[in-house]
């Protein structure tokens, strides 16, 4: 069956740091691959979404850059991060033909 | 472009009731599909229930069931027999195809609160 593993589950980096979040999916080939931003209490917000190895499609100008050095592995990414980077990010994945999106545990930033 | 929306911020619903969270959508393509997510206080995105634009029967899944009126481009949420372990944000969802690949939008959230 297939799994998709986020990590860290949460994250504290000071202002100016870099950022790396990883995820990777397992048991299927070629997904389509999402990262979500979920800002406290709001909706989901598509930041990056990748339909295959080197293929990054940017939904909104970030301080943030997107990455997927392997077909399933997906990974997030700043060289500087900011305070208004705190947030809640999703990763998720679905076939490239399917329905629904899973998702991944997510990742609780906080920028002090 | 494809919208959607979700006009009840909070909800709230007595134990073992019934409760309609509403979603409408707005897409000029012809095929796309619908879906419900749960996202309890831990975070994550739970999948509940699909319903594809083509489909011509209400999606159903246990006590969860999709209201599809495809004219009023609706597509509500029913849960049947709450529980308090239904206490958490609802979020509606589109997929759609775009010039890329597949891709998906989310409406705001209704938070549902389960009264014992």
């Amino acid at each position: 069956s297939q799994t998709i593993h986020q990590w860290p589950a949460t994250l504290v980096q000071p202002v100016g740091s870099p950022l790396s979040l990883e995820c990777t999916v397992e048991g299927t080939s070629n997904p389509n691959l999402y990262w979500y931003r979920q800002a406290a209490g709001r909706g989901l917000q598509l930041l990056f979404y990748s339909v295959g190895i080197g293929q990054i499609s940017s939904e909104v100008p970030q301080n943030l850059s997107a990455s997927r050095p392997q077909d399933r592995q997906f990974i997030l990414s700043s060289k500087k991060l900011l305070l208004s980077d705190s947030s809640f990010y999703l990763c998720a994945w679905s076939v490239q033909e399917g329905t629904e999106a899973f998702f991944g545990q997510g990742t609780r930033l906080t920028v002090v | 472009a494809q919208k959607i929306t979700q006009t009840q911020p909070g909800m709230f619903v007595q134990e073992k009731e019934a409760v309609t969270l509403d979603c409408t959508y707005d897409t000029s393509d012809p095929s796309y599909g619908l879906f419900w997510y749960k996202q309890p206080s831990s975070g994550e995105m739970i999948f509940l229930i699909y319903q594809g634009s083509y489909d011509q029967q209400n999606a159903t899944e246990g006590r969860y069931s999709l209201n599809f009126q495809k004219a009023r481009k609706s597509a509500n949420l029913v849960i049947s027999a709450s529980q308090l372990g239904d206490s958490a944000m609802y979020f509606c969802a589109m997929c759609f195809r775009d010039n890329y690949g597949q891709n998906f939008v989310f409406g705001p959230g209704t938070r549902l609160s389960v009264l014992p």
